[in-house]
């Protein structure tokens, strides 16, 4: 199946800070999203986004389908973006059928 | 606003129990998830239903069943809990899938099977 790598697996930031995180998938896709899990797990997600750029407010997403690559830039982070984002894909004729990455576990500090 | 709950935010059970996990949405959704979340694997579907009465299975179905007898409940089934089903358990829901369908979570039921 389709493989789904994220980075950086740990992210430490100050507030106010702006930072980028990696998703990396294997092979092309007809579904992405991005979703943030805050500290007590409530899963929103953030973006749908198979290609192309969107986005809303602080957060914004890049994916580039042709070379198999999603980002999710944060700008100005606040101690409330803390929690772990995820990216999950889905190809082939399963559209639904999610694949998630492991995460990327984001703590911002006042 | 879609609105995903679950029955319970916490539960403990005994080994060989029988097990329900039940999930609601309130949006009229057709389709609706179960996941299952462990530490380091990220979140792996265990089954899908995307009408009342039909499912099919997930990545990681072994011990588990599923009912779905009313469009707006999706129930878990652990036939005999053992130890290795504890984990946090995710339920979501979404439309059809024409592209672009968000899927909406509940705010999980951490089990702990002893």
């Amino acid at each position: 199946g389709i493989q789904v790598e994220q980075s950086p697996p740990d992210l430490i930031l100050q507030e106010g800070a702006n930072s980028t995180l990696r998703c990396n998938f294997s092979d092309s896709v007809n579904n992405l999203q991005w979703f943030h899990q805050n500290p007590w797990g409530q899963l929103i997600n953030l973006f749908y986004i198979p290609s192309g750029t969107k986005q809303n407010g602080r957060l914004s997403a890049t994916t580039v389908a042709t070379e198999r690559y999603s980002l999710l830039y944060i700008s100005s982070s606040q101690t409330t973006d803390s929690g772990v984002y995820f990216c999950a894909v889905s190809s082939g004729g399963s559209n639904y059928k999610l694949t998630f990455g492991k995460g990327t576990l984001l703590t911002v500090n006042p | 606003d879609v609105k995903v709950t679950q029955s319970s935010r916490y539960l403990v059970k005994r080994t060989g129990e029988k097990v329900f996990l039940e999930c609601v949405q309130d949006m009229d959704h057709e389709n609706m998830f179960w996941y299952r979340q462990d530490p380091g694997l990220g979140l792996r579907l265990i089954y899908f239903s995307y009408d009342v009465k039909m499912k099919e299975k997930g990545d990681i179905p072994e011990g588990y069943s599923v009912s779905r007898e009313k469009k707006e409940r999706f129930s878990l089934i652990l036939e005999s809990a053992s130890t290795n089903q504890t984990s946090m358990y995710l339920c979501a829901s979404s439309l059809p899938f024409l592209g672009g369908e968000t899927q909406y979570f509940g705010p999980g039921t951490r089990l702990l099977v002893l």
